[in-house]
């Protein structure tokens, strides 16, 4: 099966510190990998689509010089936190797109708990 | 606007069946997906649909009707572990999942 794994998968940091997640995808190519938040008891929110080798999109409302993105290769994604703030504590959770056929499926990485003091 | 609704929370005995139901208003439509959550932990795929009818996997199943927006996941023989929500999520026209708030389900002895 397809593998995403993300790392850290916990980190505690602190105020004003930057943090940066990493988002692989193991044993496939992933030309697009994307970012989301989760709130508690709340439902996924998108952050951003990141493209390999292209600037990512930011959906409305999300500070794309807050929230660093990069995709360099086709199976690395990287989300940095900059100057992290305790509202900024939240569980991301990064996908990465296989193009198999018909079936346009987004396997997920195991997410990473942020906690900002 | 896009929309996808689901119940907030459901219960149901193990050992018996519960169905899930998700409806859907999106701008384009690429398949509907059903994933489980457990707390503290990323998405699983459970079940994919894009045709209408049902997908039967083991102990779950996932019914599509796109002329009526509606899906439901349905799960037989409940166990203790399947307590978790379940989240209905579309792929639009742009390939991007719209994600319901997701159903908690919990399930009794």
């Amino acid at each position: 099966g397809a593998v995403v794994s993300q790392h850290p998968s916990r980190v505690i940091c602190k105020s004003g510190t930057s943090v940066k997640i990493e988002c692989r995808s193991l044993d496939f190519q992933a030309t697009t990998m994307f970012w989301y938040r989760q709130f508690p008891k709340k439902s996924l929110m998108l952050m951003a689509t990141s493209n390999e080798g292209s600037k990512a999109t930011y959906e409305q409302g999300v500070e794309k010089d807050k929230f660093l993105i990069n995709h360099a290769s086709l199976t690395l994604s990287t989300l940095t936190v900059t100057s992290a703030h305790p509202e900024d504590s939240s569980f991301y959770i990064c996908s990465a797109r296989r193009l198999a056929g018909d079936l346009n499926e987004q396997f997920f990485g195991p997410g990473t708990r942020l906690t900002v003091l | 606007g896009q929309n996808i609704d689901q119940p907030t929370e459901m219960t149901a005995t193990e050992g018996a069946i519960v169905q899930i139901n998700c409806t859907y208003q999106t701008s384009g439509f690429n398949g509907l997906f059903w994933y489980q959550q457990h707390a503290g932990e990323a998405p699983t795929f459970l079940s994919y649909n894009v045709l209408d009818g049902l997908e039967e996997k083991g102990r779950f199943s996932s019914f599509l009707s796109r002329s009526k927006g509606y899906s439901y996941l349905l799960l037989k023989e409940l166990q203790m572990k399947d307590s978790a929500s379940y989240l209905c999520a579309v792929m639009d026209s742009n390939y991007q999942l719209i994600w319901g708030a997701g159903t908690k389900l919990i399930i009794k002895p």
